[in-house]
C-alpha cells in the first residue's frame, strides 16, 4: 500500500539556518503530495502541495519539489525563525488510497534564537 | 469562510463510558475525514464520509464509529472507552471525495482523556 517516511527527527536549527526535511514515499501512479504543519495545540495546517510531477509547491518561504524519479517531496527554507518551531508532516493522497491522507510520523522542529 | 470547528474541545471521559465527538465542515465541503492523532502512534485514519456514507474505514475495532448528516456536519462516536483511546480526534473536511489534487482542511481537534 501507499506509504510516507520521513526524517522523524527531533531537529534543532539556530536562527537563519538552512531547512531540509526529507521525505520519500511509496504509491503506485501519480499521487498528491503535501506537507501540514502542525503548531503546539493546534491541528493541521496545509503549508504547500503539488499535484504532479516537477511540480515546486511554496509558501511562507518553505518549498518542495516533487520528483518522481526519486519518489521524494524534500521540504526546504533557507533561513528559518522561531516561529518556524512546529511539527511537520509530509503526506500523500494517491490513485488508489483517494480517500484519505497517508501521513509520515512527522518531524519535529525547534528554532533557536 | 470559517474553518473546521470542533466541538467540545477537551473531554474527560472514564474508563467504559462512551463519547460523541462533533465536527461542522468548511462551508460547501462535502467529505470529512477522522483521524486520531498519538505520540505513539502518529497519525491514523479513522474513517471518511462524502454525502452522508462512509468512503472508507482504518483498522480500528467496531466501537469506533461515525455518521455524516445532510448538513455535512459528522459526528463520531466511541464506545465502551479504554485508556488507549486517550488521543487528540482531528476533524478534516475537503470539498469533494475521490480527487487526490483535493487537500483536507483539519479542525483544531478535540483532546479525549480516558482516565
Amino acid at each position: 500500500g501507499d506509504s510516507v517516511t520521513q526524517m522523524e527527527g527531533p531537529v534543532t536549527l539556530s536562527e537563519e539556518a538552512f531547512l531540509t526535511i526529507n521525505c520519500t514515499y511509496t504509491a503506485t501512479g501519480y499521487p498528491s503530495l503535501f506537507w501540514y504543519v502542525q503548531y503546539p495545540g493546534e491541528g493541521l495546517q496545509l503549508l504547500l502541495k503539488a499535484t504532479k510531477a516537477d511540480d515546486k509547491g511554496s509558501n511562507k518561504g518553505f518549498e518542495a519539489t516533487y520528483r518522481k524519479e526519486t519518489t521524494s517531496f524534500h521540504l526546504e527554507k533557507g533561513s528559518v525563525q522561531v516561529s518556524d518551531s512546529a511539527v511537520y508532516f509530509c503526506a500523500l493522497r494517491g490513485e488508489t488510497s483517494y480517500d484519505k491522507v497517508i501521513f509520515g510520523p512527522g518531524t519535529s522542529l525547534s528554532v533557536i534564537p | 469562510k470559517a474553518g473546521v470547528t470542533q466541538t467540545p474541545r477537551y473531554l474527560i471521559k472514564t474508563r467504559g463510558q462512551q463519547v460523541t465527538l462533533s465536527c461542522s465542515p468548511i462551508s460547501g465541503h462535502r467529505s470529512v475525514s477522522w483521524y486520531q492523532q498519538t505520540p505513539g502512534q502518529g497519525l491514523q485514519f479513522l474513517f471518511e464520509y462524502f454525502s452522508e456514507t462512509q468512503r472508507n474505514k482504518g483498522n480500528f475495532p467496531g466501537r469506533f464509529s461515525g455518521r455524516q448528516f445532510s448538513n455535512s456536519r459528522s459526528e463520531m462516536n466511541v464506545s465502551t472507552l479504554e485508556l488507549g483511546d486517550s488521543a487528540l480526534y482531528l476533524c478534516a473536511s475537503s470539498l469533494a471525495s475521490g480527487i487526490s489534487s483535493y487537500e483536507q482542511y483539519f479542525g483544531p481537534g478535540t483532546r479525549l482523556t480516558v482516565t
